[in-house]
């Protein structure tokens, strides 16, 4: 049983074009919402991380969201180098503190 | 300069022979964590640590054991490794519990023949 999915699976954007990734969740008690990118070959490294719903928070092009049931990663005229999987994770409170990761987003910017 | 470090980064080997993949960190982090990634599966994770002596399980323990006896190590062993375990794997560690900006090592790829 998923507690986090991602979608889409993939997406293709030209250069300019904004987009939305988006991370639904249904573990209760949520901790924390993470975001992450990995490049081909490369480690996840950390883009974000949320708390409470209503909270974003920014960074360059990307700006990530958080509800109650959903996050969305949205990419504001990407460029050729944002192309990258991006990850979703939630940790969820209470005692368990092990994380769960969605599949990812595998997102290719076209120029 | 803080990092992850993962060795060996490539390994080759046979079912049943126990190996060990070693993981270090030089920042203080009080949380360790292993992850495998599988095609299709995504990111999972195997086992975690939230300070020394302190281990629970992931996802997906079976067939995995660490140790973390000493801040900066979080050894994952592999005591009779099988065919299904060929995956790439991932260290990672975090300030505290609260996992907040984990880092990553850069990846270990194993096969098991």
């Amino acid at each position: 049983e998923d507690q986090v999915t991602q979608s889409p699976e993939a997406l293709r954007l030209q250069e300019g074009e904004s987009s939305s990734l988006n991370c639904s969740y249904t573990v209760s008690g949520l901790r924390g919402l993470f975001w992450y990118r990995q490049d081909p070959g490369k480690g996840p490294e950390f883009l974000f991380t949320l708390y409470s719903a209503g909270e974003e928070k920014e960074k360059e092009r990307l700006k990530a969201t958080l509800t109650k049931k959903e996050s969305f990663l949205h990419i504001t005229a990407p460029k050729p180098e944002d192309s990258a999987t991006y990850l979703c994770a939630v940790q969820q409170g209470g005692g368990a503190d092990g994380l769960t990761f969605g599949k990812g987003t595998h997102l290719i910017i076209q120029p | 300069e803080a990092q992850v470090t993962q060795n060996p980064r490539y390994l080759i080997t046979v079912t049943g022979k126990k190996l060990t993949v070693t993981c270090s960190q030089n920042m203080n982090h009080e949380y360790m964590s292993w992850y495998r990634q599988d095609p299709g599966l995504g990111l999972r994770q195997i086992y975690y640590s939230m300070n020394v002596e302190v281990t629970d399980k992931g996802d997906v323990p079976e067939g995995y054991k660490v140790s973390r006896k000493e801040k900066r190590n979080f050894p994952l062993i592999l005591e009779s490794p099988s065919p299904n375990q060929t995956s790439l794997y991932f260290c990672a560690s975090a300030f505290d519990r609260t996992a907040d900006i984990q880092y990553f090592g850069a990846g270990t790829r194993l096969s098991v023949l």
